[in-house]
């Protein structure tokens, strides 16, 4: 069974950083495309971040990029996302997905809340 | 960037009825388009991939058509378990784009 286990959320004052990780289980990790999801409170999903099997190549949300990096360690069947210069508007929770169909979210986890506020 | 755009925002259905839920697409993208069911408390579940593949384990009332820029999720008869919301996201083009979703409600 295919589970995916967040952790790292938490509250952080704007202008900070956080890290967030994803224990992957249940499926061959180093095979598969990962990414995160998030969903602020109340609100629809917004894609953030996807990387290669091989983390070759990685790709951002424009709302993300070049403040947060998604990375990945194959031999710890760990994904990674590190957040910097966090803003209000990134609180949400965020879910890991592993994609399998493609670039789509075939399983997620349950999601880690990250609050970002002063 | 590809924007979807989902109708109708709410829709409310009796039990057992069919539900038809539209997708729509700022360009095309192809039939790379995914559908994802919420429930309330829970993380999105994965319908429907290549616009009308339904993944592992999702019940046969449940079907997607379309492609280009223009696709529909059908539920043929709602059970109680599937009023929840509803997701379209392309993964055609990056970066990748969600709908605002559709929320079925019990009429």
């Amino acid at each position: 069974e295919v589970q995916l286990l967040e952790s790292g959320g938490g509250l952080v004052q704007p202008g900070e950083s956080l890290r967030l990780s994803c224990a992957a289980s249940g499926f061959t990790f180093s095979s598969h495309a990962m990414g995160w999801v998030r969903q602020a409170p109340g609100k629809g999903l917004e894609w953030v971040s996807s990387i290669t099997s091989n983390s070759r190549a990685a790709y951002y949300a424009d709302s993300v990029k070049g403040r947060f990096s998604i990375s990945r360690d194959n031999s710890k069947n760990t994904l990674y996302l590190q957040m910097s210069s966090l803003r209000d508007e990134d609180t949400a929770v965020y879910h890991c997905i592993l994609c399998d169909s493609g670039w789509v979210g075939d399983n997620w986890g349950q999601g880690t809340l990250v609050t970002v506020s002063s | 960037e590809i924007v979807m755009m989902q109708s109708p925002a709410t829709l409310s259905v009796s039990p057992g009825e069919r539900a038809t839920l539209s997708c729509r697409a700022s360009q095309s993208v192809s039939s790379y388009l995914g559908w994802y069911q919420q429930r309330p408390g829970q993380a999105p579940r994965l319908l429907i991939y290549g616009a009308s593949t339904r993944a592992t384990g999702i019940p046969a009332r449940f079907s997607g058509s379309g492609s280009g820029t223009e696709f529909t999720l059908t539920i043929s008869s709602l059970q109680s378990e599937d009023f929840a919301v509803y997701y379209c996201q392309q993964y055609n083009k990056w970066p990748l784009t969600f709908g605002g979703g559709t929320k079925v409600e019990i009429k």
